[in-house]
């Protein structure tokens, strides 16, 4: 099945570096979500975004939806060990009434040093 | 408010068996999703209930097969399993747009 462009597959990054991720389709979506897995859990929503160009912040977490609705990106400032985890995107087509299917990409295995 | 809830969490089955896994959701959640996700793959979506109907399906085969009942909880079945279904079964709610996942149940075929 279809899958989102996420790389590189692993980050390492010292505790209070910033790093940036970001994820790209080959098709349009109207809704981006960026979800936060830990081992032996189900993926944690972390940010929606719902219009091209839309920057939204949740703490240290801020997303964007790229304006050609084909893109979007996460930054976490300060890192701290706790921001460790599998960061995945997700492309969503929302119609009016209607839930649609989320499309992943493969997600990026964050690493902090303390 | 308890989330959305799977069981069993984790399962063992034999090649060629039937099992069948369980999702409640989020309170207040319609609409019920199944992913499958591969060791070290993003989800991939399997199907979608709603208002009791299969409203949407990805590309897996009849084998996959679910239910949801009138109280908005879900059932997955496979039958005739093959070694190639071990993974993490994730299960999602939602209401409008944001979904919203469970633990997983982590099945796998030997």
């Amino acid at each position: 099945g279809q899958q989102l462009n996420q790389s590189p597959q692993s980050m390492f990054i010292q505790e209070g570096e910033d790093v940036s991720m970001n994820c790209t389709s080959s098709s349009i979506f109207n809704t981006w979500l960026w979800y936060k897995q830990e081992p032996g859990e189900g993926p944690v929503l972390l940010i929606a975004l719902y219009k091209a160009g839309e920057l939204t912040s949740n703490g240290r977490l801020t997303a964007q939806f790229g304006i050609t609705r084909k893109d979007s990106f996460l930054n976490i400032s300060a890192s701290i060990p706790s921001d460790v985890g599998i960061y995945f995107c997700a492309g969503q087509l929302l119609r009016i009434g209607a839930n649609s299917k989320l499309t992943f990409g493969k997600g990026i295995t964050l690493s902090v040093r303390p | 408010d308890a989330g959305v809830t799977q069981s069993p969490t984790h399962l063992i089955k034999t090649r060629g068996q039937q099992v069948t896994l369980r999702c409640s959701p989020k309170s207040g959640h319609d609409t019920v999703s199944w992913y499958q996700q591969a060791l070290g793959q993003g989800p991939q979506f399997i199907f979608q209930y709603y208002e009791e109907e299969e409203r949407q399906r990805g590309n897996f085969p009849d084998r996959f097969s679910g239910h949801q009942f009138p109280n908005y909880s879900s059932e997955l079945n496979v039958n005739a399993l093959l070694l190639g279904d071990s993974a993490l079964y994730l299960c999602a709610s939602s209401l409008l747009g944001e979904a919203f996942f469970g633990q997983g149940t982590r099945l796998t075929v030997v």
